[in-house]
């Protein structure tokens, strides 16, 4: 089955430099890659998502890339702002079917 | 706007007890999924199901089972709560090969 890896666990940047998550998939046949975010106590919520016909796509501060031959996918927050410290989980869709990472905590010191 | 409801928040019950957790969707969803989030390890595919009374084994099913008798509900059951089981339960709805929405979550501690 699916395997996703998410690295690092924790991330701690300054407000305003930028902050770079990855994940790497095992199965060739994924064809959908979501990025959800979490705040504490809250239910995660998607902020970005690209498919496999797609190398990347942006929106705002947020971009992903996607390198279907090495199957790693990257998550791009620029200019990091104290309201993005969250934990962020990438997933992997195979067979409909999501298969998460085990998640990032970010933490923006301001 | 997608709205996910869970029955409780909040759930505190006694190892051995039969334990029902509820996730209703409203957006007419043929997808639901029943997830359990524990720190450093993700969240975890316990069941899903694709239509009415179709379900089909997530990565960690031992322990749970599951209901979906109407299109906008799907159940989680846990037949004889252990102690293992303490976690945080998150359900989701999406449409076939599309986002999953999340609810709120229910936290569910057996002692």
């Amino acid at each position: 089955g699916e395997n996703v890896e998410q690295h690092p666990s924790t991330l701690s940047v300054q407000e305003g430099d930028s902050a770079v998550i990855k994940c790497t998939y095992s199965d060739s046949a994924s064809n959908y890659f979501p990025w959800y975010k979490q705040e504490l106590g809250k239910r995660p919520q998607l902020i970005i998502d690209i498919r496999s016909n797609v190398g990347e796509k942006k929106d705002q501060r947020i971009a992903v890339t996607l390198n279907k031959t090495a199957k790693h996918f990257s998550l791009h927050i620029t200019e990091t702002q104290p309201e993005d410290s969250a934990v962020y989980f990438c997933a992997a869709m195979l067979t409909g079917k999501l298969i998460f990472g085990q998640g990032t905590t970010l933490q923006v010191k301001p | 706007d997608v709205k996910v409801t869970q029955s409780s928040r909040y759930l505190v019950k006694r190892t051995g007890e039969k334990v029902f957790l509820e996730c209703v969707q409203d957006m007419d969803h043929e997808n639901m999924f029943w997830y359990r989030q524990d720190p450093g390890l993700g969240l975890r595919l316990i069941y899903f199901s694709y239509d009415v009374k179709m379900k089909e084994k997530g990565d960690i099913p031992e322990g749970y089972s599951v209901s979906r008798e109407k299109k906008e509900r799907f159940s989680l059951i846990l037949e004889s709560a252990s102690t293992n089981q303490t976690s945080m339960y998150l359900c989701a709805s999406s449409l076939p090969s599309y986002e999953q929405y999340f609810g709120p979550g229910t936290r569910l501690t057996v002692t």
